[in-house]
């Protein structure tokens, strides 16, 4: 069956860095592009960044853009988030989702929680 | 980046009423329109894709529909199991964006 499990997730001082990572089971992982998504306590829900099937084509939010850097390793099935530079803003419960313009997200991790504060 | 628009934020309604949740796009943005439900503690589950095609195992009692820049999702009799949060999401750019949400209550 097709799993998202996020990790990375911790809480962290304002300007400091924490890496994310989703490993995804049970598809042929290079044909999806992989998405994160994240929510912020008690609001909706907020796209951050993709990144497409091969690693060619990545796209982020402007509120991350220099912050934030994805990747993607094809040969271990895992998509990495890169957050540098945090702000108390970034925290929230950061999500990686299977993507498709089609069809939408039809699969979710559970979620990695990021708190930034002092 | 494609602004989407959703109304109201929040509504009150009974166990098999009917509900339309409205969502609009600060562009055309074709039939790029999907729904998803969120309930508190959990990931959102997609509901409708494309604006009007139904994710499978999906009850029908769901339906979406429209184009361009108005959209639809309606319930056609609220069950208790109901009662979450919806999001409409375009992905018609390469930025993808949600909407605000719609809380779905309990009168």
């Amino acid at each position: 069956q097709v799993q998202l499990v996020e990790s990375g997730g911790g809480v962290v001082q304002p300007g400091r860095s924490l890496r994310l990572s989703c490993a995804a089971s049970g598809f042929t992982f290079s044909s999806y592009a992989i998405h994160w998504v994240r929510q912020a306590p008690g609001k909706g829900l907020e796209w951050v960044a993709m990144i497409s099937y091969d690693g060619s084509n990545k796209f982020y939010t402007d509120a991350v853009k220099g912050r934030f850097s994805i990747s993607r390793d094809n040969s271990k099935n895992t998509v990495d988030l890169q957050l540098n530079s945090l702000r108390a803003e970034d925290t929230a419960l950061y999500y990686c989702a299977r993507a498709h313009f089609l069809t939408g997200y039809d699969y979710w991790g559970q979620g990695t929680l990021v708190t930034v504060s002092s | 980046d494609i602004q989407m628009t959703q109304s109201p934020s929040s509504l009150s309604a009974s166990v098999g009423d009917r509900v339309t949740i409205t969502c609009r796009a600060s562009q055309s943005i074709s039939n790029y329109l999907n729904w998803y439900q969120q309930k508190p503690g959990k990931a959102p589950k997609v509901l409708i894709y494309a604006a009007s095609s139904l994710q499978s195992g999906v009850p029908s009692r769901f339906s979406g529909g429209g184009s361009g820049t108005h959209f639809t999702l309606t319930i056609s009799s609220l069950q208790p199991e109901d009662f979450a949060t919806y999001y409409c999401q375009q992905s018609f750019s390469t930025v993808w964006t949600f909407g605000q949400g719609t809380k779905v209550e309990i009168e």
